[in-house]
Parts: C-alpha cells; structure tokens; sequence
C-alpha cells in the first residue's frame, strides 16, 4: 500500500464548475499537508500550503484536512479552462518537512 | 523575484556515462532538496542540502550524490546511467531546512538511451 493515495483521473468538468480533488494517506506521523499544481512541462506550483487539521481558503481555492480520517482535499470553485493541469497532494511528517511524500496526481481538464 | 532556476533543461545521455544538474534557489532560500519524477508518477524525494552538507536522504543508491556550494547552489550527480534513471529532475528550495514551503524549478528533463 502507497502511502499516499490519488485518484490519477482524468477528470473533466465545464467552466464555472466545483472541483473537488482528493487524496488519503496511511501515515498518522504526517502534519503538513500541501497541494501544488503542475502544467504540463513545468515544475510543480505551490497552492497550498497547511499545518495539521482544519480549513484553509485563498480566493478560488479551499484545502480541507482531516486527520482523523487520513483525507485531504482541494476545492476549485469556478473553475477555468486556465486551472487544467495536474493537481498534485504532498505531505510531510514534522522536521522532514522538505522530505514530501507525493501522491500520483490527478489531470484536471476544465472544458470551455 | 528570481524563481528556482535549473539547468540544462533537457539532456540525452548514455547508459553507463555520468550527469550533472545544476540549481539555483529562488532568492532568499538557503535549503535545496532534488526530486525525481518519472512519467504520469508524482516527484520522489532523493535528498536534500542545508549548510553545504547532505541532511535528510530518500531511497536512492549510492550513485546519485550531490553538492551543494557557499551561494546555496546545488549540483546533482549520476553516475552509471541506467535506462530507469530517465526522468524529470526536480530542485526545489526553502527558507530553512524545516518547516518552511518548497518552491520549485521547471526541472531537467533527463532521457537515457
């Protein structure tokens, strides 16, 4: 079993849809918690970026993480052809936190 | 602001010969981690630099090293190419070596033939 798990997709929606993107993970010890977008032939993208349980909101974007579940996500609201990429959740235990464990990805294609 | 920067951004080598990578960090950051990651898979950690010095190691073999200098630019190392080594190589950067963000670079594509 991976210790982070992704849906890889593809998943397509229209413009102006909700998006919601999901990862679980088995390991207890992980506190942060990040996702990052990547386009295609580019480098991954901080979107981002939270510390242990909770909600956290930046414009269009709402992480939610619930360690008792082992389950985070990414909610994309009014979603734009320009947000297709691949969406990318990363996690790290405490004091190895540039040692981040990826999921696969999922592709997001947001059709106009 | 100056991003990560990495180069060269494509590369073809030969199983068996040896590569260097090279990164800078984006301005301020003085913590340089390396990262493969292979078609449709999600970057791998394989180590990361603080203080000129190795810190914290994935599960890489002995023929991937690094380096990292006084302006916390960072070299990585392969040698004896395999077929498996072709992948996109990742350099990512942090404000300290803990409990910062990583930001990454665009990456080297590495293709080994």
């Amino acid at each position: 079993q991976k210790e982070v798990e992704q849906d890889p997709g593809p998943l397509s929606v229209p413009e102006g849809a909700i998006v919601s993107l999901n990862c679980t993970y088995s390991n207890s010890a992980f506190q942060y918690f990040m996702w990052y977008r990547q386009y295609s032939r580019k480098g991954p993208e901080l979107l981002m970026y939270t510390y242990s349980s909770g909600n956290k909101e930046d414009g269009r974007f709402t992480a939610q993480v619930d360690k008792s579940s082992k389950y985070i996500s990414l909610f994309i609201r009014d979603s734009q052809p320009s947000d297709s990429a691949t969406y990318l959740c990363a996690m790290s235990v405490r004091g190895a936190t540039n040692k981040l464990i990826f999921g696969t990805g999922t592709l997001l294609a947001v059709q106009p | 602001d100056a991003g990560v920067t990495q180069s060269p951004t494509h590369l073809i080598k030969t199983r068996g010969q040896q590569v260097t990578l090279r990164c800078s960090p984006k301005s301020g950051h003085d913590t340089v981690s390396w990262y493969q990651q292979a078609l449709g898979q999600g970057p791998q950690f394989i180590f990361q630099y603080y203080e000129e010095e190795e810190r914290q190691r994935g599960n890489f073999p002995d023929r991937f090293s690094g380096h990292q200098f006084p302006n916390y630019s960072s070299e990585l190392n392969v040698n004896a190419l395999l077929l498996g080594d072709s992948a996109l190589y990742l350099c990512a950067s942090s404000d300290g070596p803990v409990n910062s963000p990583l930001h990454f670079g665009n990456g080297t594509r590495l293709t080994v033939t």
